[in-house]
Parts: C-alpha cells; sequence; structure tokens
C-alpha cells in the first residue's frame, strides 16, 4: 500500500523545545517537501529537497531544519527559533509537477 | 512576488446546485496549474492543467485554463455533502524543484 507517513498526528510541546516531525514515503519519489498550513492562509513552503543529501529553502525556512539522509524519509525539526510554531504541517513527495500529500501534523506549542 | 489569488474565500451552497471556483495567477515561468481537494488533512489531485482551452473533466467536476487572461475555474455540478472540502490551486513554475505556489484556498460547504 504506497503512500506517505507522517507521525504523529498531534503533538504537543512546551515553547523552547525543539521538535522532529516524522515523514516517510514508499512511493520511490526523488523529491520531498515539507509545507506549513494555517488558517486563510494556503500552504506556504518550508524546505524541498530534490535528492538524498540535498536540501534547500523554501519561502518560511527561518526557525526549521531538515535532513535527507535516505530517499524514503525528510524529517522536519523544528526549533525552538520559530516565533510561531503553532500550525498544521503537510509533507508532500512527487514526481514531475504532481505533488502527493501525507495526512499532516498538527503541532500545538504552548 | 509570484501570486495566486482564489475566489470565492468560502461559499455555501444546497445539494444540486452548481458552483465555480476561481484562480488567478501571477507567476513567472507558468508550467501548469493544480486544483486539490483538501477535505480533513491530505489535499488530493484533482487536476493538471498545461494548455489553455481544453477542459479537463472527471464525474461532476471539470475544469479549464485560460493563459492569456490567467486564471482557471474549477466547476461542480450538481453538488453532494461530500464535495465540502477546501479546494486549493497551485501554480508550478519552470524551475528546480518543481515548485508550487498555492492560493489560500475556497472553503466549500454544501448543505442537505
Amino acid at each position: 500500500d504506497g503512500g506517505i507517513t507522517q507521525s504523529p498526528k498531534y503533538l504537543f510541546r512546551k515553547e523552547g523545545q525543539n521538535v522532529t516531525l516524522s515523514c516517510e514515503q514508499n512511493l520511490n519519489h526523488d523529491a520531498m517537501y515539507w509545507y506549513r498550513q494555517d488558517p486563510g492562509q494556503g500552504l506556504r513552503l518550508i524546505y524541498y529537497s530534490q535528492i538524498v543529501n540535498d536540501f534547500q529553502k523554501g519561502d518560511i525556512a527561518e526557525g526549521y531544519s531538515v535532513s535527507r539522509e535516505k530517499k524514503e524519509s525528510f524529517p522536519l525539526t523544528v526549533t525552538s527559533a520559530q516565533k510561531n510554531p503553532t500550525a498544521f504541517y503537510l509533507c508532500a513527495s512527487s514526481i514531475g509537477q504532481r505533488q502527493y500529500f501525507g495526512p499532516g501534523t498538527r503541532l500545538t506549542v504552548t | 512576488e509570484d501570486k495566486v489569488v482564489q475566489s470565492p474565500l468560502s461559499l455555501v451552497v444546497h445539494e444540486g446546485d452548481t458552483v465555480t471556483l476561481n484562480c488567478s495567477y501571477e507567476v513567472t515561468n507558468f508550467r501548469s496549474l493544480l486544483w486539490y481537494k483538501q477535505e480533513k488533512k491530505a489535499p488530493t489531485f484533482l487536476f493538471m492543467l498545461t494548455s489553455s482551452g481544453i477542459e479537463k473533466k472527471s464525474g461532476r467536476l471539470s475544469s479549464i485554463l485560460d493563459k492569456k487572461e490567467l486564471f482557471s475555474i474549477l466547476n461542480i455540478t450538481a453538488t453532494q455533502t461530500g464535495d465540502s472540502a477546501v479546494y486549493l490551486c497551485a501554480v508550478a513554475r519552470m524551475e528546480y524543484g518543481n515548485k508550487l505556489v498555492f492560493g489560500a484556498g475556497t472553503i466549500l460547504r454544501v448543505k442537505s
């Protein structure tokens, strides 16, 4: 059963703590992406990776970090430097222009 | 700055109505326009449009692109409560990374 999995579905953290969101895909896609979704703002690109061991900043990379050590995995770390981390985070992978999305992680930081 | 604007922001209709969702864009190096449906979590793919004037259809949904006027519409006929969702429009540019620029979405609610 091919697809993209994200874990956990819900995550609660205290301010000042780093947190890592998991994203795994078994679609054999080279490209992977992380987005943040806030109410009324659509999806905004945080980081993307076209190939293993390489990744680029998106439009809102400040306060986030990623790694791409394996083709199927693209974890996102939300650091304490991110000023407003509470949001819905979506991971995607693609072949060509069409992107396939995971179910998302809702992060709440208090 | 590249931008994708969707209208209306939200819409409430009754079952059986026909709706038209709009997406206009100002994006450099346009490659394609994509529509997604987001019900609760993962956006699911609906259409990808690359050429003007060619309508894409899938059941009660259809979409068309106008590259001269820089917009696309998504039509849903005979709406059902299951069509209630956020509809996202995104534009792909001809550049490394196949990045998408998303609009804010249109929230559609279909009442029974």
